[in-house]
């Protein structure tokens, strides 16, 4: 079984809908969570960073960390078709020199039209 | 503009060929990765640099080399020992290991 684990989708969504896309791990030791934004043929890019459980937001991002349920979710509002990516969530136990991010296969969103 | 340099942004390998690809960065980051990504398998750790003139193996690293001789540099090797190369390899930098990485735009390579 895979530390983190992650639908592939892809998941099709209309212009304007809001997108759940969510992570879940095995490891209790994941402090740090990051999402991160790929294109097509491109380097993945930082979307949100989080610690520990909560919720941060912005602009029409929102990331959501459920600990107790080893369970992250990064929801987009108002989606657009420059959405369409494979978002990738990534976890670290801890920054500095002892740790290192395991990430999840990702899901390839597509906004329609 | 701060960033991170991959190159070249394709690359053909011949059967029993090393190739090197090259990774800069000037963000005046401390630790660097190179990870592989392959279709449903996510990113994959190859190797990692704390500082210069260190680093250590990750995950997959067979088949691999890399050298850490500037701050700013971190070139990965692809041997020939590495019998499977085709894949997109992705650089990184953080200002220290397990920090928040930030992404080159990659290499694709393929073998002929």
């Amino acid at each position: 079984q895979k530390e983190v684990e992650q639908d592939p989708g892809p998941l099709s969504v209309p212009e304007g809908a809001i997108v759940s896309l969510n992570c879940t791990y095995s490891n209790s030791a994941f402090q740090y969570f990051m999402w991160y934004r790929q294109y097509s043929r491109k380097g993945p890019e930082l979307l949100m960073y989080t610690y520990s459980s909560g919720n941060k937001e912005d602009g029409r991002f929102t990331a959501q960390v459920d600990k107790s349920s080893k369970y992250i979710s990064l929801f987009i509002r108002d989606s657009q078709p420059s959405d369409s990516a494979t978002y990738l969530c990534a976890m670290t136990p801890n920054t500095g020199t002892a740790s290192k991010l395991t990430f999840g296969t990702g899901t390839r969103l597509q906004v329609t039209l | 503009d701060g960033g991170i340099t991959q190159s070249p942004k394709y690359l053909f390998r011949k059967e029993g060929q090393n190739v090197t690809l090259s990774c800069e960065q000037n963000l005046n980051h401390d630790a660097m990765y190179w990870y592989r990504q392959d279709p449903g398998q996510g990113l994959r750790l190859i190797y990692y640099s704390q500082i210069v003139n260190d680093f250590q193996k990750g995950d997959i690293a067979e088949g691999y080399s890399v050298s850490r001789e500037k701050k700013e540099s971190f070139p990965l090797t692809v041997t020939s020992a590495q019998k499977n190369p085709t894949a997109f390899y992705l650089c990184a930098s953080s200002r220290e290991r397990g920090n928040i990485q930030y992404f080159g735009a990659g290499t694709r390579l393929s073998v002929l």
